[in-house]
C-alpha cells in the first residue's frame, strides 16, 4: 500500500515570509514523489518530483521541495511567499512500478498580504 | 492549459440518471487516470487506462463504468446515481502507464452535480 499524510489541514504565512508545507509518505520500496498546487475550480499543476538523486529538487514557481529518506518526508517550501501562492497544495507518492498515484488529501495555503 | 480536455465542464442531474464524462489526453500520451474530487473524501484514484486496456483499479464503484477508445480518449460512465456521487472528476493523462516516473497532467474538470 501506499498513502500520503498532509498533516496541516490549513498553512498561514505572511508574504515575503518562508512558506513551508508538509508531506510524509509511506510505500514498499522506493517512491517517487510528486506535488502539485490546485487554484479556485482549475485542475492540478504539476510543481515538482523526486525521483532520484539530490535530495533538494527545484520546480516551478519558486518552489523546491527536500526529500528525506529516513524520515520518509517530501516538504515542498518557498523562501519568500506570495499572495499568488494562496492555493490547494497535494503530495502524492508512487512506488516503483505501481501505476497508482496516491494523494495526500491536501493542504490549503493562504499567504496574507 | 495542461493539453487534457474534459467535457462537459458542469453537468446537473438527478438521482438515478446516468451520465458520460469525456476526456481527451495530451497529444502522445497513452494512458489516462480518473479521479473523483469531493470535500470529505479528497482526491481518490478510480481507475488508470493505457493504450485501450485497463492497468489499475481503485476505488470505484460497480455503477460507474470506464472504457479507453483506439483514438485514445476516454469515457466514465456513472450510473444509478445518488446524491454522494456529486463531485469533482478529473482526468489526467501521461505518456508512461507502467509505473514509471512520468508526472500525470490534469485537465480541468467535470464538475457533477446530482440533485
Amino acid at each position: 500500500a501506499q498513502s500520503v499524510a498532509q498533516p496541516e489541514d490549513q498553512v498561514n504565512v505572511a508574504e515575503g515570509n518562508p512558506l513551508t508545507v508538509k508531506c510524509t509518505y509511506s510505500v514498499s520500496g522506493n517512491p517517487y514523489l510528486f506535488w502539485y498546487v490546485q487554484y479556485p475550480n482549475r485542475g492540478l499543476q504539476f510543481l515538482l518530483k523526486y525521483i532520484t538523486g539530490d535530495n533538494l529538487v527545484k520546480g516551478s514557481y519558486g518552489f523546491e521541495a527536500e526529500f528525506n529518506k529516513s524520515q520518509t518526508s517530501f516538504h515542498l517550501k518557498k523562501p519568500s511567499a506570495l499572495v499568488s501562492d494562496s492555493a490547494l497544495y497535494f503530495c502524492a507518492v508512487r512506488a516503483y512500478g505501481n501505476n497508482r498515484l496516491a494523494f495526500g488529501k491536501g493542504n490549503q495555503v493562504v499567504v496574507i498580504p | 492549459d495542461s493539453g487534457v480536455t474534459q467535457t462537459p465542464k458542469h453537468l446537473i442531474t438527478a438521482t438515478g440518471q446516468r451520465v458520460t464524462l469525456r476526456c481527451s489526453p495530451r497529444s502522445g500520451d497513452l494512458s489516462v487516470y480518473w479521479y473523483q474530487q469531493s470535500l470529505d473524501q479528497g482526491l481518490q484514484f478510480l481507475i488508470q487506462y493505457y493504450n485501450g486496456e485497463e492497468r489499475a483499479k481503485g476505488n470505484i464503484l460497480e455503477r460507474f463504468s470506464a472504457q479507453q477508445f483506439p483514438d485514445l480518449h476516454s469515457e466514465l460512465n456513472l450510473s444509478s446515481l445518488e446524491l454522494g456521487d456529486s463531485a469533482l472528476y478529473f482526468c489526467a493523462s501521461s505518456v508512461d502507464g507502467t509505473g514509471g516516473a512520468g508526472e500525470l497532467f490534469f485537465g480541468e474538470g467535470s464538475r457533477l452535480t446530482v440533485l
